[in-house]
């Protein structure tokens, strides 16, 4: 397996314009996370999905955010609109049942 | 990818030597502990765990020790070796309903290895 795909790798965008993050989990992982990464916050869990369901979305920031996983196979990350303390790195992972969070390589996220 | 934050620990070591990185926990109701390292421009990748009611685990050059009187975890890496350079995060995990876990990430120290 390829691992957690996340795309694009680096994104840089103006404030005010929507900004959607992609992930693909490992085939057959039954959650998926969304992380956020920055130098002063560390790593914060945004929100979990459970077989394609959202769980926890307390962990995002304001209604500007907004996840969807459609299928098994893929989920967004979209902020609408963007401004700039949403620059960051955006972490997907996904796990089994009981197993450990797989992540991906991450998408670092520029507004200007 | 940028994962230092302006107050991150760092501990330096010569190559060879063994290293150990410590974590403090607040919540004593966490269900296990987990180590990640994370090499610049990559994502978080898993380590060791140890459940919280066990006090020790050993991996291939790596051992986690968890002292709940004090919620303190601590990772040790025998024989640092150049490869082992990047952030380690200790992350409490909570089992969620339906069997997945939900991560808090400590906020990490970056270890450095001399040659």
């Amino acid at each position: 397996d390829a691992g957690v795909i996340q795309s694009p790798r680096h994104e840089v965008t103006e404030m005010g314009q929507e900004v959607t993050l992609r992930c693909k989990p490992i085939s057959g992982h039954d959650y998926l996370f969304w992380y956020r990464q920055t130098m002063m916050r560390g790593l914060e869990l945004l929100i979990y999905f459970n077989n394609n369901v959202p769980i926890d979305d307390s962990g995002m920031p304001e209604d500007r955010f907004s996840a969807k996983m459609p299928n098994a196979s893929f989920s967004t990350l979209k902020i609408q609109p963007s401004e700039p303390r949403d620059s960051a790195v955006y972490f997907c992972a996904s796990s089994l049942t009981g197993g450990e969070a797989f992540f991906g390589q991450g998408t670092r996220l520029t507004v200007v | 990818g940028e994962n230092v934050g302006l107050h991150l620990p760092t501990l330096s070591v010569q190559e060879g030597d063994n290293s150990i990185i410590n974590c403090a926990y607040s919540n004593s109701a966490s269900d296990y502990f987990i180590w990640y390292k994370q090499e610049s421009g990559k994502g978080p990748q898993f380590i060791i765990d140890i459940r919280s009611n066990m006090d020790k685990r050993q991996g291939q050059r790596v051992t986690v020790l968890l002292n709940k009187t004090v919620k303190h975890l601590s990772l040790q890496i025998a024989a640092t070796q150049p490869g082992d350079s990047a952030v380690y995060f200790c992350a409490e995990t909570f089992i969620l309903t339906g069997g997945g876990n939900k991560l808090t990430f400590g906020t990490g120290t970056q270890l450095k290895v001399e040659l």
